[in-house]
This record gives structure tokens, C-alpha cells and sequence, in this order.
């Protein structure tokens, strides 16, 4: 099974802050990592898939990459609905995994 | 849209059954893999299984393995989880996710529907 190993657990920053969240996987997963952000009580959202494919809808301030087992979500500019749970998402091999979360808070 | 809705959840005894059900619309559900994926209370997201578009492969996460069963009916949109000898550690919101297209993320999720497992 691959890990996927989120840093940090807790990220606390301001509005207008640039947020760098980290994805790494115990070993090589090509390129095939997704982003999701979570809210209480809201379904999980696809911000990314296979590591820099912006899903639709995402703004152009969140941007994804990375390859092999180091992978990195980037917000330039936090906005106050920025602020929530980030998972990242390995589909490399069977079974497919989470990372355990970055919770984004304001600071 | 897409639109992804759960239902069957509730409190259940240990050892006992569960279905759970996700009713699809909005997009042509017999061309999409589907899968459920839980999270427990406090917890992270956690994988659960996976069935193909058109049923002929299924696959399950390590912990649910011989006990959950996956299935779909695409005549009725529907995706299915069967759970049996429940555990308290199934104690989980359960979501529904669709895949993004030929590839295992998951570009539409479901609400989720709670599963307490309690005696």
C-alpha cells in the first residue's frame, strides 16, 4: 500500500497569505496524485487531478505539481473560503489512498 | 448537473447488515466507474471500493475486504454498498464519488449518508 504523507498537519495563516501544503508518497506514483479540499458538512471538491489539472471551477490562484513522490498545492492568495481541509489522493496502485490532511486555519 | 445522493445509513448493532445506495443523475452513469469512500469521525478520508462501469471489476480497501460488497444497477442509476458483519470502527459518513473520466479520482461526491455502528 502506498503512504501518503501530508506537511504540515495544521497550517495557520492569514488572508492575502501564500499557502505551500506537501504530498509525499512512499514511493513513485508518477504523476497520478489528485487535491481535494473539505469543508464541515460539504462534499469534498476536486481542486486537481494528476498532479497540475486544474478541475473546473478552481480559481487560477490554487496551482498543483510535482511528479514521483513529492507533490506540492499552492494557494497564492488566501481567501477567507480558503480556509479547510486539504486531502491529497494517490490512484498509482491498489488500493488507492489519502494522505491523513492538511487543516488550513486563519490566523 | 451532476447529482449524487446516498441514503440507506443509520445505527446498526455490531455483526449486523447495512445497504447503502447512491442515486446518480445528470450525467450517463453506465460510462463511469463509480466508488465509496467513509470518513470516520475525526478522521481522514478513506478509500473504501470501486466498481467499473459496467460492473466486471470491483476492487476494496484492506479493511473492508470479505465483508463489504460493491455493485450498480445502471438501469436505475444506482450504486450499491452492501455491508455485512459491521464493526464499530465502520462508524463512518459514507460518500459516493464519481470518477473523473478513465481515471480513479473523483471529479462529483454525494452528501454522504451517516452509519453508526452501536450496540
Amino acid at each position: 500500500e502506498i503512504v501518503l504523507t501530508q506537511s504540515p498537519a495544521t497550517l495557520s495563516l492569514s488572508p492575502g497569505e501564500r499557502a505551500t501544503l506537501s504530498c509525499r508518497a512512499s514511493q513513485s506514483i508518477s504523476r497520478y496524485l489528485a487535491w481535494y479540499q473539505h469543508k464541515p458538512g460539504q462534499a469534498p471538491r476536486l481542486l486537481f487531478y494528476d498532479a497540475s489539472n486544474r478541475a473546473t471551477g478552481i480559481p487560477a490562484r490554487f496551482s498543483g505539481s510535482g511528479s514521483g513522490t513529492d507533490f506540492t498545492l499552492t494557494i497564492s492568495s488566501l481567501e477567507p473560503e480558503d480556509f479547510a481541509v486539504y486531502y491529497c489522493q494517490q490512484r498509482n496502485s491498489w488500493p488507492i489512498t489519502f494522505g491523513q490532511g492538511t487543516r488550513l486555519e486563519i490566523k | 448537473q451532476v447529482q449524487l445522493v446516498e441514503s440507506g445509513g443509520g445505527v446498526v448493532q455490531p455483526g449486523r447488515s447495512l445497504r447503502l445506495s447512491c442515486a446518480a443523475s445528470g450525467f450517463s452513469f453506465s460510462n463511469f466507474g463509480m466508488h465509496w469512500v467513509r470518513q470516520a469521525p475525526g478522521k481522514g478520508l478513506e478509500w473504501v471500493a470501486v466498481i467499473s462501469y459496467d460492473g466486471s471489476n470491483k476492487y476494496y480497501g484492506d479493511s473492508v475486504k470479505g465483508r463489504f460488497t460493491i455493485s450498480r444497477d445502471n438501469s436505475k442509476n444506482t450504486v450499491y454498498l452492501q455491508m455485512n458483519s459491521l464493526r464499530a470502527e465502520d462508524t463512518a459518513i459514507y460518500y459516493c464519488a464519481k470518477e473523473h473520466p478513465g481515471i480513479s479520482h473523483f471529479d462529483s461526491w454525494g452528501q454522504g449518508t451517516l452509519v453508526t455502528v452501536s450496540s
